[in-house]
Protein backbone atom coordinates (compact mmCIF):
# COMPACT_ATOMS: atom_id res chain seq x y z
CA UNK A 1 0.00 0.00 0.00
CA UNK A 2 0.91 3.68 -0.92
CA UNK A 3 -0.90 5.29 2.02
CA UNK A 4 -1.53 8.90 1.16
CA UNK A 5 0.63 9.92 -2.32
CA UNK A 6 0.46 13.73 -3.33
CA UNK A 7 2.06 15.49 -6.29
CA UNK A 8 3.80 17.48 -7.02
CA UNK A 9 6.77 17.12 -4.67
CA UNK A 10 7.96 20.91 -5.37
CA UNK A 11 6.35 23.42 -7.23
CA UNK A 12 7.16 26.96 -7.55
CA UNK A 13 4.45 29.70 -9.48
CA UNK A 14 4.80 33.31 -10.26
CA UNK A 15 2.04 35.68 -8.72
CA UNK A 16 -1.57 35.31 -10.09
CA UNK A 17 -0.44 31.65 -11.82
CA UNK A 18 -2.79 28.94 -10.65
CA UNK A 19 -2.46 25.17 -10.09
CA UNK A 20 -3.94 22.44 -8.46
CA UNK A 21 -2.62 19.56 -5.79
CA UNK A 22 -3.33 16.16 -6.10
CA UNK A 23 -3.85 14.13 -3.08
CA UNK A 24 -4.82 10.12 -3.23
CA UNK A 25 -5.25 7.45 -0.54
CA UNK A 26 -5.66 3.89 -1.06
CA UNK A 27 -6.45 2.78 2.86
CA UNK A 28 -10.13 3.19 2.07
CA UNK A 29 -10.65 6.07 4.50
CA UNK A 30 -13.65 8.04 4.45
CA UNK A 31 -12.15 11.27 5.71
CA UNK A 32 -9.47 13.28 3.80
CA UNK A 33 -7.98 16.88 5.16
CA UNK A 34 -5.92 19.55 3.40
CA UNK A 35 -3.03 21.63 5.68
CA UNK A 36 -0.86 24.22 5.64
CA UNK A 37 2.50 24.15 7.68
CA UNK A 38 4.47 27.11 8.16
CA UNK A 39 7.92 27.99 9.91
CA UNK A 40 6.45 27.90 14.18
CA UNK A 41 2.77 27.73 13.48
CA UNK A 42 2.23 24.15 13.62
CA UNK A 43 -0.77 22.57 10.73
CA UNK A 44 -3.49 24.84 10.13
CA UNK A 45 -6.66 23.02 8.09
CA UNK A 46 -7.28 24.56 4.89
CA UNK A 47 -10.51 22.23 3.95
CA UNK A 48 -11.66 19.31 4.94
CA UNK A 49 -13.92 16.32 3.44
CA UNK A 50 -15.62 13.60 5.68
CA UNK A 51 -17.19 11.60 2.96
CA UNK A 52 -17.01 11.05 -0.52
CA UNK A 53 -18.91 14.52 -2.24
CA UNK A 54 -19.20 16.83 0.95
CA UNK A 55 -16.63 19.29 1.63
CA UNK A 56 -16.30 21.74 4.50
CA UNK A 57 -13.92 24.62 5.15
CA UNK A 58 -11.17 24.86 7.63
CA UNK A 59 -9.53 27.26 9.64
CA UNK A 60 -7.74 28.77 6.58
CA UNK A 61 -9.79 28.35 3.06
CA UNK A 62 -9.28 31.60 1.82
CA UNK A 63 -7.75 31.48 -1.56
CA UNK A 64 -8.36 27.89 -1.93
CA UNK A 65 -11.19 25.42 -3.65
CA UNK A 66 -11.38 21.98 -3.56
CA UNK A 67 -12.80 19.01 -5.43
CA UNK A 68 -13.20 15.56 -3.61
CA UNK A 69 -13.19 13.89 -7.13
CA UNK A 70 -14.13 10.27 -5.48
CA UNK A 71 -13.57 8.21 -2.51
CA UNK A 72 -9.88 8.39 -3.12
CA UNK A 73 -8.77 11.93 -4.44
CA UNK A 74 -9.22 14.88 -2.66
CA UNK A 75 -7.81 18.07 -4.97
CA UNK A 76 -6.73 21.67 -3.77
CA UNK A 77 -6.81 24.17 -6.00
CA UNK A 78 -5.06 27.80 -6.25
CA UNK A 79 -7.04 30.32 -8.58
CA UNK A 80 -4.86 33.27 -8.14
CA UNK A 81 -1.42 32.25 -6.12
CA UNK A 82 0.38 34.94 -4.14
CA UNK A 83 2.81 34.87 -1.76
CA UNK A 84 1.66 34.58 0.98
CA UNK A 85 0.53 30.97 -0.27
CA UNK A 86 4.10 30.06 -0.19
CA UNK A 87 4.34 26.81 2.35
CA UNK A 88 4.28 23.60 2.61
CA UNK A 89 0.59 21.40 2.13
CA UNK A 90 0.04 18.89 3.25
CA UNK A 91 -2.75 15.56 2.55
CA UNK A 92 -3.86 13.57 4.95
CA UNK A 93 -6.64 10.67 5.35
CA UNK A 94 -8.55 9.01 8.22
CA UNK A 95 -10.84 6.81 9.30
CA UNK A 96 -13.04 7.86 11.67
CA UNK A 97 -13.78 5.37 14.03
CA UNK A 98 -16.26 6.16 16.92
CA UNK A 99 -14.75 9.45 18.34
CA UNK A 100 -10.83 8.23 17.21
CA UNK A 101 -9.70 10.45 14.28
CA UNK A 102 -6.26 9.41 13.67
CA UNK A 103 -4.57 10.72 10.68
CA UNK A 104 -2.45 9.87 8.19
CA UNK A 105 0.05 12.11 6.43
CA UNK A 106 1.12 12.19 2.69
CA UNK A 107 4.71 13.39 2.18
CA UNK A 108 3.90 17.21 1.70
CA UNK A 109 3.95 19.50 -1.36
CA UNK A 110 6.40 22.59 -1.19
CA UNK A 111 4.96 25.49 -2.93
CA UNK A 112 7.04 28.78 -3.47
CA UNK A 113 4.98 31.95 -5.42
CA UNK A 114 7.37 34.57 -6.29
CA UNK B 1 -11.19 29.80 21.28
CA UNK B 2 -9.74 26.15 20.94
CA UNK B 3 -6.41 25.86 21.77
CA UNK B 4 -3.37 23.71 21.89
CA UNK B 5 -0.13 25.00 23.97
CA UNK B 6 3.03 23.17 24.06
CA UNK B 7 6.11 24.06 26.05
CA UNK B 8 9.14 24.30 25.13
CA UNK B 9 8.74 25.09 21.43
CA UNK B 10 12.72 24.51 21.36
CA UNK B 11 14.68 21.76 23.23
CA UNK B 12 17.83 21.13 23.12
CA UNK B 13 19.55 18.65 25.39
CA UNK B 14 22.36 15.65 25.69
CA UNK B 15 21.80 11.90 24.73
CA UNK B 16 21.34 9.81 27.76
CA UNK B 17 19.27 12.69 29.50
CA UNK B 18 15.62 12.50 30.32
CA UNK B 19 13.40 15.05 29.57
CA UNK B 20 9.52 16.03 29.14
CA UNK B 21 7.18 17.92 26.89
CA UNK B 22 3.98 19.31 27.53
CA UNK B 23 1.19 20.00 26.25
CA UNK B 24 -1.76 21.70 27.83
CA UNK B 25 -5.44 21.66 25.22
CA UNK B 26 -8.65 23.80 26.13
CA UNK B 27 -11.50 21.08 24.76
CA UNK B 28 -12.74 18.49 27.44
CA UNK B 29 -11.76 16.01 25.05
CA UNK B 30 -10.58 12.73 26.21
CA UNK B 31 -8.46 12.14 22.70
CA UNK B 32 -5.21 13.27 22.60
CA UNK B 33 -2.33 12.18 19.46
CA UNK B 34 0.98 13.04 18.93
CA UNK B 35 3.16 13.00 16.15
CA UNK B 36 6.64 13.09 14.94
CA UNK B 37 8.04 14.98 12.07
CA UNK B 38 11.85 14.79 11.04
CA UNK B 39 13.34 17.04 9.41
CA UNK B 40 11.82 17.70 5.42
CA UNK B 41 9.29 14.94 5.95
CA UNK B 42 5.90 14.42 6.29
CA UNK B 43 4.30 13.60 9.92
CA UNK B 44 4.31 9.79 11.87
CA UNK B 45 1.46 9.46 14.22
CA UNK B 46 3.28 8.21 17.87
CA UNK B 47 0.27 7.88 20.20
CA UNK B 48 -3.11 7.93 20.11
CA UNK B 49 -4.74 8.26 24.05
CA UNK B 50 -7.96 7.32 24.51
CA UNK B 51 -9.15 8.16 27.91
CA UNK B 52 -8.03 9.97 31.21
CA UNK B 53 -5.10 8.23 32.71
CA UNK B 54 -3.72 6.38 29.51
CA UNK B 55 -0.24 5.74 29.17
CA UNK B 56 1.45 4.53 26.00
CA UNK B 57 4.93 3.53 25.79
CA UNK B 58 6.86 3.09 22.91
CA UNK B 59 10.90 2.39 23.10
CA UNK B 60 12.44 5.68 24.92
CA UNK B 61 8.97 7.46 24.58
CA UNK B 62 6.16 7.55 26.75
CA UNK B 63 3.04 9.85 26.83
CA UNK B 64 -0.03 9.98 29.05
CA UNK B 65 -3.18 11.91 29.57
CA UNK B 66 -4.52 13.53 32.35
CA UNK B 67 -8.13 15.02 31.06
CA UNK B 68 -8.91 16.43 34.62
CA UNK B 69 -5.96 18.83 34.31
CA UNK B 70 -6.56 19.17 29.95
CA UNK B 71 -2.64 17.94 29.90
CA UNK B 72 -0.71 15.42 28.01
CA UNK B 73 2.63 14.58 28.56
CA UNK B 74 5.87 13.45 26.54
CA UNK B 75 8.20 11.89 28.31
CA UNK B 76 11.89 10.95 26.52
CA UNK B 77 14.03 8.55 28.61
CA UNK B 78 17.89 8.29 28.07
CA UNK B 79 17.47 10.37 24.69
CA UNK B 80 19.41 9.37 21.98
CA UNK B 81 20.41 11.06 18.59
CA UNK B 82 17.98 9.18 16.51
CA UNK B 83 14.69 10.78 18.68
CA UNK B 84 15.46 14.17 17.10
CA UNK B 85 12.64 15.63 15.28
CA UNK B 86 9.50 18.19 15.81
CA UNK B 87 6.87 16.44 18.05
CA UNK B 88 3.54 17.89 17.66
CA UNK B 89 0.05 16.92 20.04
CA UNK B 90 -3.15 17.57 18.47
CA UNK B 91 -6.26 17.57 20.64
CA UNK B 92 -9.74 16.42 18.61
CA UNK B 93 -12.38 18.83 18.87
CA UNK B 94 -16.35 18.39 18.86
CA UNK B 95 -16.59 17.78 14.73
CA UNK B 96 -13.68 15.10 15.31
CA UNK B 97 -11.02 17.88 13.78
CA UNK B 98 -7.90 18.06 15.39
CA UNK B 99 -6.55 20.96 16.92
CA UNK B 100 -2.50 21.17 16.51
CA UNK B 101 -0.09 21.96 18.55
CA UNK B 102 2.88 24.51 17.05
CA UNK B 103 5.19 21.92 17.91
CA UNK B 104 8.30 21.30 20.00
CA UNK B 105 11.56 21.04 18.17
CA UNK B 106 13.84 18.64 19.89
CA UNK B 107 17.50 18.27 19.16
CA UNK B 108 19.80 15.56 20.83
CA UNK B 109 23.09 16.06 20.33
CA UNK B 110 25.89 13.32 21.16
Amino acid sequence: NAGVTQTPKFQVLKTGQSMTLQCAQDMNHNSMYWYRQDPGMGLRLIYYSASEGTTDKGEVPNGYNVSRLNKREFSLRLESAAPSQTSVYFCASSVTSGSINEQFFGPGTRLTVL
Amino acid sequence: ELKVEQNPLFLSMQEGKNYTIYCNYSTTSDRLYWYRQDPGKSLESLFVLLSNGAVKQEGRLMASLDTKARLSTLHITAAVHDLSATYFCADMDSNYQLIWGAGTKLIIKP
